[in-house]
């Protein structure tokens, strides 16, 4: 079985700020790993992810995130956010080759201030 | 990407009458949906996987009994929360998937439903 933790539950930031948040996973085999994004209200939109090959991942809204297999991570990064940023920010894992059903971390509430 | 979606956006009912909710894929063909539900200020608690025409997988601790949840065909998935009570009040999600071996590994998630029991 895998398993995410996010370490913040809220990040503040200013707006034209650099961003930060992080995620690490468990898991006993190979993994894909993702990254959502969810406005008040709203169902989930994926920002990028992970399956295989390159390690830096792009994804929309100018979102990037880093796969570092030796410290099980997935971090999610943006070199300057806006207000619109403003969201809960969730990291996945789910198991290749497997159900492909993803465990959720808590979530990330990302605050940006003008 | 795959359009999911999800009816109603927002429900209120009277404690003890049952609540149908509804998840459709728009424009793929769904073979297994996931039921999702989220407390304030939280994560995603995957309550149920829907496979098209067959019974539902719940996982533990959820009532099949309260929750029911029917795939009729490949592209409608639907819950029904059965004499809610103010406890069931929740932010209800599902997500649909392409299915088949070494498939679409991306799940596409509908809007969701606010359910308010009063």
């Amino acid at each position: 079985a895998q398993s995410v933790t996010q370490l913040d539950s809220q990040v503040p930031v200013f707006e034209e700020a650099p961003v930060e948040l992080r995620c690490n996973y468990s898991s006993s085999v190979s993994v894909y790993l993702f990254w959502y994004v969810q406005y008040p209200n709203q169902g989930l939109q994926l920002l990028l992810k992970y399956l295989s090959g390159s390690t830096l991942v792009k994804g929309i809204n100018g979102f990037e995130a880093e796969f570092n297999k030796s410290q099980t991570s997935f971090h999610l990064r943006k070199p300057s956010v806006h207000i619109s940023d403003t969201a809960e920010y969730f990291c996945a894992v789910s198991e290749s080759g497997g159900s492909y059903i993803p465990t959720f971390g808590r979530g990330t509430s990302l605050i940006v201030h003008p | 990407g795959a359009v999911v979606s999800q009816h109603p956006s927002w429900v209120i009912c009277k404690s003890g009458t049952s609540v149908k909710i509804e998840c459709r894929s728009l424009d793929f063909q769904a073979t297994t949906m996931f039921w999702y539900r989220q407390f304030p200020k939280q994560s995603l608690m995957l309550m149920a996987t829907s496979n098209e025409g067959s019974k539902a997988t719940y996982e533990q601790g959820v009532e099949k009994d309260k929750f029911l949840i029917n795939h009729a065909s490949l592209t409608l998935s639907t819950l029904t929360v059965t004499s809610a009570h103010p406890e069931d009040s929740s932010f209800y999600i599902c997500s649909a998937r392409v299915g088949g071996s070494g498939g679409n590994t991306e799940a596409f998630f509908g809007q969701g439903t606010r359910l308010t029991v009063v």
